[in-house]
């Protein structure tokens, strides 16, 4: 059973760059989009962008100015850069599978990270 | 970018009784190459990471017990627990996967009567 373990820093400044990284473990990794996306404390989920194993990227436009996905898949991980953060930017992220497996940019998503809380504030 | 919109935001539905959740996509979400609409429906409960439900707008998640289904076509779509457990209580998001952005709804906040 595929499962996804998100790690990264917690609390930023204004101005800095929010890094994470997720662990995929118990399953394959290849041919599969991996994703990010998040929720602000008490609201719904926004999806920040995708890459496949290849590095194959799709960002939502609203935040693609300063998103970065890379992946590294020998070691069945992928991270999200985004740079500049403020305080609208505190939120729960987490990284996510998307199905079905295949080179189609059409997904859904299981399973789910358990989530990394990330607050932005000086 | 295809936008969400469920109905209700809130709901309270006795024990036993049927819940049902509404949501509408800004355009169709028919997938021509195989006739199928591509919507996702997902339960997060506090503290917890969303969990996949439904699929291709009515197939269930392997595990997902069956009085969840999921209806609709088009740019319309349904959500129905049957009979409501204590533990269906929690927010319900739709999910549309027809184009990039993926977009969600902003969640439909289920509840005990």
């Amino acid at each position: 059973q595929v499962q996804l373990q998100q790690r990264g820093a917690g609390l930023l400044k204004p101005s800095e760059t929010l890094s994470l990284t997720c662990d995929v473990y118990g399953g394959a990794f290849s041919g599969y989009y991996w994703s990010w996306i998040r929720q602000p404390p008490g609201k719904g989920l926004e999806w920040i962008g995708e890459i496949n194993h290849s590095g194959s990227t799709n960002y939502n436009p609203s935040l693609k100015s300063r998103v970065t996905i890379s992946v590294d898949t020998p070691k069945y991980q992928f991270s999200l850069k985004l740079t500049s953060v403020t305080a609208a930017d505190t939120a729960v992220y987490y990284c996510a599978r998307g199905l079905p497996w295949g080179t189609g940019t059409n997904k859904y998503f299981d399973p789910w990270g358990q989530g990394n809380l990330v607050t932005v504030s000086s | 970018d295809t936008v969400m919109t469920q109905s209700p935001e809130s709901l309270a539905v006795s024990l036993g009784e049927r819940a049902t959740i509404n949501c509408k996509s800004s355009q169709s979400l028919l997938y021509s190459s195989n006739n199928k609409n591509s919507l996702a429906w997902y339960q997060q409960k506090p503290g917890q990471p969303p969990k996949l439900l439904i699929y291709w707008a009515s197939t269930r998640q392997s595990g997902v017990p069956d009085r969840f289904s999921g209806s609709g076509s088009g740019t319309d779509f349904t959500l129905t627990i049957s009979s409501l457990q204590a533990e269906d209580v929690a927010v319900y998001y739709c999910q549309q996967y027809y184009s990039t952005p993926y977009s969600f709804g902003q969640g439909t906040k289920l509840e005990i009567k």
